[in-house]
């Protein structure tokens, strides 16, 4: 069964350091989702691609993170520099086409930055 | 704007009894309604959705719900749980319009006593 993987699976890092989160979304999803999980508290939703393009990054911190998906297939989230806020699971997730379809989620990213 | 409140954080309930997770939702349009379930450091996994025609909705691993427009309400039921079932559960709405952002609540934790 096809799923999205996402890498590392576990990062630590330094405040003010640049961290980058790896996603390959199932094969022929165009719509790729990032959200960010902070303990306790559901997904929040950092960025959405539809292809190449992004449609909606209204919660993205732009002075921090970025995201890229290039070739409309893997995805790159970036936060340069890191603050502790910034602690969380960081989850990658892709569909067919929008939210009428199912996403399927990988099994994020646990960042804690010390 | 839509929103999302999942009016329990933990629910406790004893080994084949049933139970009963509550969600209720704002929104200003006709919605698209979920529910997820997240085991301990994975992704969320879809157990059902409403999208339109029959309110009562059946899901995976014996999951069901029932969307109830004028209590503006779409809770989870299950008639006898597992042990398998102790996750967190999080209810979702999206907007059918546009590109359909979804928006999750803050998650409610079912612990199943053996």
């Amino acid at each position: 069964e096809a799923e999205v993987a996402q890498s590392p699976r576990y990062k630590i890092t330094e405040k003010s350091q640049a961290v980058a989160f790896w996603c390959d979304p199932i094969s022929g999803h165009a719509t790729l989702y990032w959200y960010r999980q902070i303990l306790g508290q559901g997904p929040e939703l950092l960025v959405q691609f539809q292809d190449e393009s992004v449609v909606d990054d209204s919660q993205l911190p732009k002075d921090r993170f970025s995201a890229e998906r290039l070739k409309g297939v893997d995805s790159t989230l970036k936060i340069q520099p890191a603050e502790l806020g910034d602690s969380a699971m960081y989850l990658c997730a892709s569909s067919e086409g929008n939210s009428f379809y199912e996403q399927y989620f990988g099994p994020g990213t646990r960042l804690t930055v010390t | 704007a839509q929103s999302v409140t999942q009016l329990d954080s933990q629910v406790p309930v004893f080994e084949e009894a049933p139970v009963e997770l509550r969600c209720n939702y704002s929104s200003s349009v006709s919605v698209y309604l979920f529910w997820y379930v997240q085991y301990p450091n994975q992704g969320l996994q879809l157990l059902l959705k409403y999208l339109s025609g029959s309110t009562l909705v059946k899901g995976i691993n014996g999951f069901e719900a029932e969307f109830n427009k004028s209590q503006t309400s779409f809770h989870l039921r299950k008639p006898s749980v597992h042990i398998s079932d102790t996750a967190e559960y999080f209810c979702a709405v999206s907007d059918p319009g546009g590109y359909q952002k979804v928006t999750f609540g803050i998650g409610t934790k079912l612990q199943v006593i053996p």
